[in-house]
Protein backbone atom coordinates (compact mmCIF):
# COMPACT_ATOMS: atom_id res chain seq x y z
CA UNK A 1 0.00 0.00 0.00
CA UNK A 2 1.94 3.17 -1.20
CA UNK A 3 1.32 5.52 1.51
CA UNK A 4 3.22 8.64 -0.85
CA UNK A 5 2.59 8.33 -4.41
CA UNK A 6 4.18 10.56 -7.37
CA UNK A 7 2.26 9.21 -10.23
CA UNK A 8 4.45 10.77 -12.84
CA UNK A 9 7.65 8.89 -13.36
CA UNK A 10 9.18 11.17 -16.07
CA UNK A 11 8.64 15.25 -16.65
CA UNK A 12 10.13 17.16 -19.98
CA UNK A 13 10.65 21.00 -19.11
CA UNK A 14 11.79 23.57 -21.57
CA UNK A 15 14.59 25.46 -19.70
CA UNK A 16 13.41 28.76 -18.48
CA UNK A 17 9.68 27.61 -18.08
CA UNK A 18 8.39 26.30 -14.78
CA UNK A 19 8.55 22.78 -14.09
CA UNK A 20 5.74 21.38 -11.87
CA UNK A 21 6.16 18.14 -10.09
CA UNK A 22 3.10 16.27 -7.65
CA UNK A 23 3.26 14.30 -4.82
CA UNK A 24 -0.01 12.74 -3.37
CA UNK A 25 -0.69 11.03 -0.20
CA UNK A 26 -3.21 9.09 2.04
CA UNK A 27 -2.18 8.55 5.45
CA UNK A 28 -3.90 11.60 7.05
CA UNK A 29 -1.27 11.37 9.85
CA UNK A 30 1.57 12.93 8.14
CA UNK A 31 2.46 16.56 8.72
CA UNK A 32 5.99 17.31 7.17
CA UNK A 33 6.80 16.91 3.97
CA UNK A 34 9.99 16.82 2.18
CA UNK A 35 11.78 17.01 -1.18
CA UNK A 36 14.74 15.06 -2.03
CA UNK A 37 17.07 15.45 -5.31
CA UNK A 38 19.29 13.15 -6.47
CA UNK A 39 21.76 12.94 -9.49
CA UNK A 40 22.77 9.96 -10.76
CA UNK A 41 25.78 7.95 -9.00
CA UNK A 42 24.99 10.59 -6.15
CA UNK A 43 22.76 9.91 -2.60
CA UNK A 44 19.88 12.03 -2.81
CA UNK A 45 20.30 15.64 -1.19
CA UNK A 46 17.66 17.70 0.23
CA UNK A 47 15.84 20.38 -1.25
CA UNK A 48 12.73 21.46 0.53
CA UNK A 49 10.28 21.09 2.89
CA UNK A 50 6.77 22.35 4.77
CA UNK A 51 4.99 21.70 7.52
CA UNK A 52 1.53 20.69 7.75
CA UNK A 53 0.60 24.13 9.34
CA UNK A 54 1.80 26.26 5.87
CA UNK A 55 -0.08 25.81 2.59
CA UNK A 56 3.45 26.88 1.49
CA UNK A 57 7.21 27.75 1.65
CA UNK A 58 9.66 28.92 -0.83
CA UNK A 59 13.36 28.79 -1.14
CA UNK A 60 14.37 30.78 -3.90
CA UNK A 61 13.11 29.35 -7.58
CA UNK A 62 11.76 26.03 -5.46
CA UNK A 63 8.40 26.74 -3.88
CA UNK A 64 6.31 23.97 -2.41
CA UNK A 65 2.40 23.58 -2.11
CA UNK A 66 0.62 22.27 0.22
CA UNK A 67 -3.17 21.02 0.08
CA UNK A 68 -4.28 19.31 3.14
CA UNK A 69 -7.94 18.63 1.77
CA UNK A 70 -6.81 17.15 -1.53
CA UNK A 71 -3.95 15.78 0.19
CA UNK A 72 -1.33 16.59 -2.19
CA UNK A 73 1.28 18.65 -2.72
CA UNK A 74 3.43 20.26 -5.16
CA UNK A 75 7.24 21.48 -6.23
CA UNK A 76 7.65 24.67 -8.47
CA UNK A 77 10.68 25.45 -9.78
CA UNK A 78 10.84 28.50 -11.75
CA UNK A 79 12.64 29.47 -14.23
CA UNK A 80 13.66 25.47 -14.78
CA UNK A 81 17.33 25.22 -15.50
CA UNK A 82 19.23 22.30 -17.47
CA UNK A 83 21.03 21.74 -13.74
CA UNK A 84 17.85 20.97 -12.40
CA UNK A 85 17.56 17.91 -14.45
CA UNK A 86 17.19 15.15 -11.77
CA UNK A 87 15.55 12.49 -10.10
CA UNK A 88 13.18 14.00 -7.80
CA UNK A 89 11.51 12.37 -4.43
CA UNK A 90 8.79 13.70 -2.15
CA UNK A 91 8.71 11.68 0.84
CA UNK A 92 7.12 12.81 4.19
CA UNK A 93 6.59 12.10 7.97
CA UNK A 94 3.69 11.32 10.49
CA UNK A 95 3.18 13.16 13.59
CA UNK A 96 6.14 12.51 16.26
CA UNK A 97 8.90 12.47 13.82
CA UNK A 98 8.15 8.94 11.92
CA UNK A 99 10.47 7.80 9.72
CA UNK A 100 10.25 9.12 6.00
CA UNK A 101 8.16 7.15 3.06
CA UNK A 102 9.25 7.90 0.15
CA UNK A 103 7.40 8.12 -3.15
CA UNK A 104 8.89 6.50 -6.37
CA UNK A 105 10.43 9.81 -7.44
CA UNK A 106 9.75 11.51 -10.96
CA UNK A 107 12.56 11.66 -13.18
CA UNK A 108 12.77 15.62 -14.19
CA UNK A 109 14.27 16.58 -17.58
CA UNK A 110 14.90 20.19 -18.43
CA UNK A 111 16.06 20.97 -22.17
CA UNK A 112 17.91 23.74 -23.23
CA UNK B 1 34.16 18.37 5.17
CA UNK B 2 31.08 17.13 6.54
CA UNK B 3 29.66 13.65 5.21
CA UNK B 4 28.59 10.27 4.86
CA UNK B 5 30.67 7.47 3.44
CA UNK B 6 29.90 3.83 2.58
CA UNK B 7 32.23 1.12 1.33
CA UNK B 8 32.29 -0.73 -0.73
CA UNK B 9 30.68 1.35 -3.42
CA UNK B 10 30.69 -1.32 -6.09
CA UNK B 11 30.25 -4.94 -4.92
CA UNK B 12 29.33 -8.13 -6.59
CA UNK B 13 28.87 -11.39 -4.60
CA UNK B 14 27.26 -14.86 -4.76
CA UNK B 15 24.68 -16.26 -3.18
CA UNK B 16 25.00 -16.89 0.61
CA UNK B 17 28.57 -15.40 1.02
CA UNK B 18 27.87 -12.96 4.55
CA UNK B 19 28.79 -9.33 3.71
CA UNK B 20 28.88 -5.91 5.26
CA UNK B 21 28.72 -2.60 3.84
CA UNK B 22 29.97 0.01 6.26
CA UNK B 23 28.81 3.59 6.70
CA UNK B 24 30.28 6.27 8.62
CA UNK B 25 29.33 9.55 9.54
CA UNK B 26 30.74 12.87 10.51
CA UNK B 27 28.76 15.14 11.83
CA UNK B 28 28.31 13.57 15.23
CA UNK B 29 24.39 12.75 14.09
CA UNK B 30 22.27 10.87 16.02
CA UNK B 31 19.72 9.67 13.59
CA UNK B 32 20.83 6.79 11.07
CA UNK B 33 18.89 5.35 8.08
CA UNK B 34 19.97 2.56 5.57
CA UNK B 35 17.80 2.79 2.62
CA UNK B 36 17.50 0.33 -0.66
CA UNK B 37 16.42 2.08 -4.09
CA UNK B 38 15.14 -0.28 -6.52
CA UNK B 39 13.68 0.63 -10.17
CA UNK B 40 9.79 1.75 -10.22
CA UNK B 41 10.02 1.14 -6.30
CA UNK B 42 12.10 4.21 -4.93
CA UNK B 43 13.81 4.28 -1.61
CA UNK B 44 12.46 2.43 0.70
CA UNK B 45 13.90 1.87 4.13
CA UNK B 46 15.49 -0.72 5.70
CA UNK B 47 16.52 -0.30 8.91
CA UNK B 48 16.85 3.02 11.34
CA UNK B 49 18.84 3.98 14.54
CA UNK B 50 17.70 7.11 16.65
CA UNK B 51 21.40 6.58 18.90
CA UNK B 52 23.85 4.12 20.01
CA UNK B 53 22.47 0.78 20.83
CA UNK B 54 19.25 1.67 19.30
CA UNK B 55 17.84 0.19 16.22
CA UNK B 56 14.51 -0.14 14.51
CA UNK B 57 12.95 -1.85 11.50
CA UNK B 58 12.06 0.09 8.56
CA UNK B 59 9.57 -1.47 5.81
CA UNK B 60 11.65 -3.83 4.20
CA UNK B 61 14.17 -5.30 6.80
CA UNK B 62 13.98 -9.05 6.02
CA UNK B 63 17.92 -10.62 5.16
CA UNK B 64 19.31 -7.62 7.06
CA UNK B 65 20.60 -6.74 10.43
CA UNK B 66 22.08 -3.39 11.27
CA UNK B 67 24.20 -2.29 14.72
CA UNK B 68 25.35 0.85 15.84
CA UNK B 69 28.11 0.42 18.65
CA UNK B 70 29.35 4.01 17.63
CA UNK B 71 27.58 6.55 16.97
CA UNK B 72 29.46 7.57 13.81
CA UNK B 73 28.95 4.32 12.83
CA UNK B 74 26.12 1.95 10.98
CA UNK B 75 27.03 -1.37 9.56
CA UNK B 76 24.44 -3.02 7.05
CA UNK B 77 25.23 -6.73 7.23
CA UNK B 78 23.38 -9.29 4.75
CA UNK B 79 24.05 -12.89 6.64
CA UNK B 80 23.05 -14.89 3.46
CA UNK B 81 22.59 -12.24 0.64
CA UNK B 82 20.08 -13.36 -2.12
CA UNK B 83 19.65 -11.94 -5.82
CA UNK B 84 16.12 -10.39 -5.00
CA UNK B 85 19.09 -7.99 -2.70
CA UNK B 86 20.55 -7.20 -5.66
CA UNK B 87 20.23 -3.36 -5.48
CA UNK B 88 21.56 0.37 -4.71
CA UNK B 89 21.94 1.33 -1.03
CA UNK B 90 22.13 4.04 0.41
CA UNK B 91 23.07 5.07 3.96
CA UNK B 92 21.63 8.92 5.31
CA UNK B 93 22.42 10.26 8.81
CA UNK B 94 20.68 13.75 10.38
CA UNK B 95 20.78 15.42 13.38
CA UNK B 96 18.25 13.68 15.68
CA UNK B 97 14.74 12.89 13.91
CA UNK B 98 13.89 11.64 10.52
CA UNK B 99 12.64 15.04 9.63
CA UNK B 100 15.88 16.61 10.18
CA UNK B 101 17.75 17.31 6.79
CA UNK B 102 19.12 13.62 5.74
CA UNK B 103 22.71 13.43 4.64
CA UNK B 104 22.70 10.85 2.29
CA UNK B 105 25.71 8.61 1.28
CA UNK B 106 27.25 7.97 -2.17
CA UNK B 107 25.64 4.60 -2.22
CA UNK B 108 27.07 1.17 -2.78
CA UNK B 109 25.70 -0.93 -5.82
CA UNK B 110 25.16 -4.81 -4.40
CA UNK B 111 25.24 -7.29 -7.24
CA UNK B 112 24.24 -10.83 -5.97
CA UNK B 113 24.63 -13.67 -8.22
Amino acid sequence: DQQVKQNSPSLSVQEGRISILNCDYTNSMFDYFLWYKKYPAEGPTFLISISSIKDKNEDGRFTVFLNKSAKHLSLHIVPSQPGDSAVYFCAASAVGNTPLVFGKGTRLSVIA
Amino acid sequence: EAQVTQNPRYLITVTGKKLTVTCSQNMNHEYMSWYRQDPGLGLRQIYYSMNVEVTDKGDVPEGYKVSRKEKRNFPLILESPSPNQTSLYFCASSHANPTDTQYFGPGTRLTVL
